[in-house]
C-alpha cells in the first residue's frame, strides 16, 4: 500500500506569490494534518482536517488555508508569502479522529526567495 | 497551551551502547498522549513510541523504551543496543485527549549513532 504522498516535492517561489501543496492520504484515512517544519525546528501545527471540516488550527495567520476534498486528498494554500515560510511543509494522516497512528509524508520543500 | 522541550539539540552514542534522550512538556490536561518520532536524514517521520498518560506503566517497543513521570512532566526515550540506523533527529511530541491529530512537537534531539 502506498503511504502518505505529497507534491510536488520542492518549490521555489518569491515573495508576495501564492503556493498550493497537495497531499493524499494513506487509502481509508479521513483524518489530514498540515505541519510547518523550519530548519533547525520541530514541525508546527497548521491545520487538522476530518471528514471535510477543518477540526483544528494552528497559529499561523490567515494567509494559510486549507482544505479536504471528498477522496480526504487536502491542499494547503499559502497567499502573499514571505521569506519567513520558507520550510518543508509536512502532511500526515490517520484513520480518524483520537488515538490513531499518524502517518507522515516526505514533506514539500519550499523555499521563498 | 502546550510546549514541549527538548533540551538536548545533539548527542552520540556508541554502537552496541544504551543512550537517553530527554523531553519534558508542560500543560494544565490530564488526559494527553506522549509520542517520540524519529526523522531520518530522508526526512520521512516515523513513530517510534507512544505512552497514554493515564497509563503509569512505561511503554516499551523492542529496543526502545520511555521513562514517564506525570507528575515533573518528563518523558524520556531509551535505546538500547544502539544500531547505526538509528542515527536520526528524534522529536517528543505531545497531543491532547480531546483532539484529533493536532501534534506539539519539541524542537529535537540529533542522534548520532557511532560505529
Amino acid at each position: 500500500d502506498a503511504g502518505v504522498t505529497q507534491s510536488p516535492t520542492h518549490l521555489i517561489k518569491t515573495r508576495g506569490q501564492q503556493v498550493t501543496l497537495r497531499c493524499s492520504p494513506i487509502s481509508g484515512h479521513k483524518s489530514v494534518s498540515w505541519y510547518q517544519q523550519v530548519l533547525g525546528q520541530g514541525p508546527q501545527f497548521i491545520f487538522q482536517y476530518y471528514e471535510k471540516e477543518e477540526r483544528g488550527r494552528g497559529n499561523f495567520p490567515d494567509r494559510f488555508s486549507a482544505r479536504q476534498f471528498p477522496n480526504y486528498s487536502s491542499e494547503l494554500n499559502v497567499n502573499a508569502l514571505l521569506l519567513g515560510d520558507s520550510a518543508l511543509y509536512l502532511c500526515a494522516s490517520s484513520l480518524g479522529q483520537g488515538l490513531n497512528e499518524q502517518f507522515f509524508g516526505p514533506g514539500t520543500r519550499l523555499t521563498v526567495l | 497551551a502546550q510546549t514541549v522541550t527538548q533540551s538536548q539539540p545533539e548527542m552520540s552514542v556508541q554502537e552496541a551502547e544504551t543512550v537517553t534522550l530527554s523531553c519534558t512538556y508542560d500543560t494544565s490536561e490530564n488526559n494527553y498522549y506522549l509520542f517520540w518520532y524519529k526523522q531520518p536524514p530522508s526526512r520521512q517521520m516515523i513513530l517510534v513510541i507512544r505512552q497514554e498518560a493515564y497509563k503509569q506503566q512505561n511503554a516499551t517497543e523492542n529496543r526502545f523504551s520511555v521513562n514517564f513521570q506525570k507528575a515533573a512532566k518528563s518523558f524520556s526515550l531509551k535505546i538500547s543496543d544502539s544500531q547505526l540506523g538509528d542515527t536520526a533527529m528524534y522529536f517528543c511530541a505531545f497531543m491532547k485527549q480531546d483532539t484529533g491529530n493536532q501534534f506539539y512537537f519539541g524542537t529535537g534531539t540529533s542522534l548520532t549513532v557511532i560505529p
